[in-house]
């Protein structure tokens, strides 16, 4: 089973400054996913990735397979952006159930 | 832009009484997904399904729980006789594989 750490748990910021979350997984994977918690309790898929980089808008994601580990980064970042930030992995070989990590709690203050 | 929905939003029931939550997946989605997230608690996988039969389930999916597909368009989750601890947010997910997957807004369920 895979277990899945996120740091930090908690941060603050203010308005402007450039965020990043990080992400360990404990057994390899196809992809990781990056996942939006709206303090509603909404959930939204930011990326899905299984190499690289990849970029929507100010966010950006990165993963590097070889040391298990992927990063959230959020440039600019605004109070809008305050959420629950979620790393989740599907099992091996691909189509099924996430395993989530705890997310991160992010408020960014004006 | 397609969504998942979900019906209702909150549900009070009783505890021992059965529940019925229900899904909405988008329309051209093949595999479905309910997760569960206890209040302050990391969101957890309960079962996948697809091509009509469940694909894998958690541990957490015991005989309590069913799913259900029951007309191509909607996929529930019903618990037989709920337990205090099945009070949280359930989330329907579905996605057309390998594919980032789409949620809906959850259902609170509170047991009392």
């Amino acid at each position: 089973k895979n277990e899945v750490e996120q740091s930090p748990q908690n941060l603050t910021a203010q308005e402007g400054e450039f965020i990043t979350i990080n992400c360990s997984y404990s057994v390899g994977i196809s992809a990781l996913h990056w996942l939006q918690q709206h303090p509603g309790g909404g959930i939204v898929s930011l990326f899905m990735l299984s190499s690289g980089k990849k970029k929507h808008g100010r966010l950006i994601a990165t993963i590097n397979i070889q040391e298990k580990h992927s990063s959230l980064h959020i440039t600019a970042s605004h109070p809008r952006d305050s959420a629950v930030y979620i790393c989740a992995v599907p099992p091996w070989g691909g189509a099924d159930g996430l395993t989530f990590g705890k997310g991160t709690h992010l408020i960014i203050q004006p | 832009e397609p969504e998942v929905t979900q019906t209702p939003s909150h549900q009070v029931t009783q505890m021992g009484q059965e529940v019925i939550l229900r899904c909405v997946p988008i329309s051209n989605h093949l595999y479905f997904y309910w997760y569960r997230q206890i209040l302050g608690q990391k969101v957890e996988f309960l079962v996948s399904f697809y091509n009509n039969e469940i694909s894998e389930k958690s541990e957490i999916f015991d005989d309590q729980f069913s799913v259900e597909r029951p007309d191509g368009s909607n996929f529930t989750l019903k618990i037989r006789s709920t337990k205090l601890e099945d009070s949280a947010m359930y989330f329907c997910a579905s996605d057309r594989g390998k594919q980032p997957q789409h949620f809906g807004d959850g259902t609170r369920l509170s047991i009392l």
